[in-house]
């Protein structure tokens, strides 16, 4: 099936700064890129997604860009709080398939 | 309105036994799709329906099953339950199939002793 790979698997920031997490792909062929924040205890939330036909989305301090020809995405989150703190998960789905993959989780600690 | 509810939260199961997970998806999605989430696996997808059809499936052995009713409620089946099917257990809906903009429960979480 399709891989994944999602970096850092852990990213520790100060309350303001940004954070950047990255996936990388291999099927050129994906045309969804969903992001997911995932708090302890509960379920993954969508928190934004991306298709291939765009190159940037933005709501409010986070952002989704898409490199499809060096076949990545990225999270961005800017003016980062505590409440930011979570696993995020990249995703994907697309190229005939609509198994998602997921990738392995970043833990991101905002320290206030 | 409602979000997607699984039922139930905690479960505790020994090896050998079978057990059914509920999933009652948010009003007006027909897509329901099941996760199997552990720390070494990490998010795996199990199965998808739509329209009381599993429309993809994940690569999970038949002691995984499923399905769906008429008011898109679904249902997961794990039978001669195993210790490594210990895990949180994910159904996520979606307003079509494929099921992505997807939507997650809070997940039940299986105990296999």
């Amino acid at each position: 099936g399709e891989n994944v790979e999602q970096h850092p698997s852990t990213l520790s920031v100060q309350e303001g700064d940004s954070a950047v997490i990255k996936c990388t792909y291999s099927d050129s062929a994906s045309n969804y890129f969903p992001w997911y924040k995932q708090e302890l205890g509960k379920g993954p939330q969508l928190i934004i997604d991306i298709r291939s036909n765009v190159g940037e989305k933005k709501d409010q301090r986070i952002a989704v860009t898409l490199n499809k020809t060096a076949k990545h995405f990225s999270l961005h989150i800017t003016e980062t709080q505590p409440e930011d703190s979570a696993v995020y998960f990249c995703a994907l789905q697309g190229g005939g398939s609509y198994i998602p993959t997921f990738g392995r989780g970043t833990s991101l600690i905002v320290h206030p | 309105k409602a979000g997607v509810t699984q039922t139930p939260r905690y479960l505790i199961k020994t090896r050998g036994q079978q057990v059914t997970l509920s999933c009652s998806p948010i009003s007006g999605h027909r897509s329901v799709s099941w996760y199997q989430q552990t720390p070494g696996q990490g998010l795996q997808f199990l199965f998808e329906y739509f329209s009381e059809t599993q429309r993809n499936k994940g690569n999970f052995p038949g002691r995984f099953s499923g399905r769906q009713f008429s008011n898109s409620r679904s249902e997961m089946n794990v039978s001669t339950l195993e210790l490594g099917d210990s895990a949180l257990y994910l159904c996520a809906s979606s307003l079509v199939q494929g099921g992505t903009e997807a939507f997650f429960g809070q997940g039940t979480r299986l105990t296999v002793v």
